[in-house]
């Protein structure tokens, strides 16, 4: 079963500064990667999605990279601001009907 | 309405009881699924309808969980007997085909059971 690990489970920064989340995927026979944000209180919203033949995806200050051979994907964010403060969860999807979530990275950007 | 909506947003219940869980998805997607987040720990993937083919119900926990979808509109998740281990979020997602699109969340059901 396909098992992903997202570290660190938590992370905090000043304003301004560049940051890398990362996650770890033990199947490397995926269909496709997507990264997720979630705010308290409200429902996931999608941030990218790179497909498994792409190696990265770019949307504003956020960058993914996918490395399928080794396991990972990282989720870089570029000057910080204290609005991108939420839960970031990376999702493998390993088929046409699932997706397999990690637990996590809760990013914190203070003012 | 342009996107997913769920109902109810909270829900408490008694242990024992049956609640039901509803799912309006985007109009056109092909794809939903339900999906469970319990306090502390990860998503997980409960079921997954595709049209009108077969619904892959690998991820449910218990037959106390049923879920049903009519064509391609609501879908509604039944948990039969609730237990105080059921108390999560429940979210459901639509996408427009099955496999590489993007998955659209709603709000999620926020179930407490006493």
């Amino acid at each position: 079963k396909q098992e992903v690990t997202q570290i660190p489970a938590a992370l905090s920064v000043p304003e301004g500064e560049n940051l890398v989340l990362n996650c770890s995927f033990t199947d490397s026979a995926i269909y496709n990667l997507q990264w997720f944000r979630q705010d308290p209180g409200k429902g996931l919203t999608s941030l990218l999605l790179i497909q498994s033949s792409q190696r990265e995806q770019t949307s504003g200050r956020l960058n993914a990279s996918l490395d399928k051979s080794s396991g990972r994907s990282t989720l870089y964010i570029a000057a910080s601001q204290p609005g991108d403060s939420a839960t970031y969860l990376c999702a493998v999807i390993g088929g046409a009907n699932n997706l397999f979530f990690g637990t996590g990275t809760r990013l914190t950007v203070i003012p | 309405g342009a996107g997913v909506s769920q109902s109810p947003s909270n829900k408490v219940t008694e242990k024992g009881k049956d609640v039901e869980l509803r799912c309006d998805p985007i109009s056109g997607h092909t794809a939903l699924y339900w999906y469970r987040q319990r306090l502390g720990q990860g998503l997980e993937f409960l079921i997954y309808f595709q049209g009108n083919s077969a619904p892959d119900k690998s991820g449910l926990p218990s037959d106390r969980f049923s879920a049903e979808r009519t064509g391609e509109s609501v879908s509604t998740l039944t948990i039969q007997r609730t237990q105080q281990e059921d108390s999560a979020v429940y979210l459901c997602a639509s996408s427009p085909i099955a496999g590489g699109e993007t998955q659209y969340f709603g709000p999620g059901t926020r179930l407490l059971v006493l």
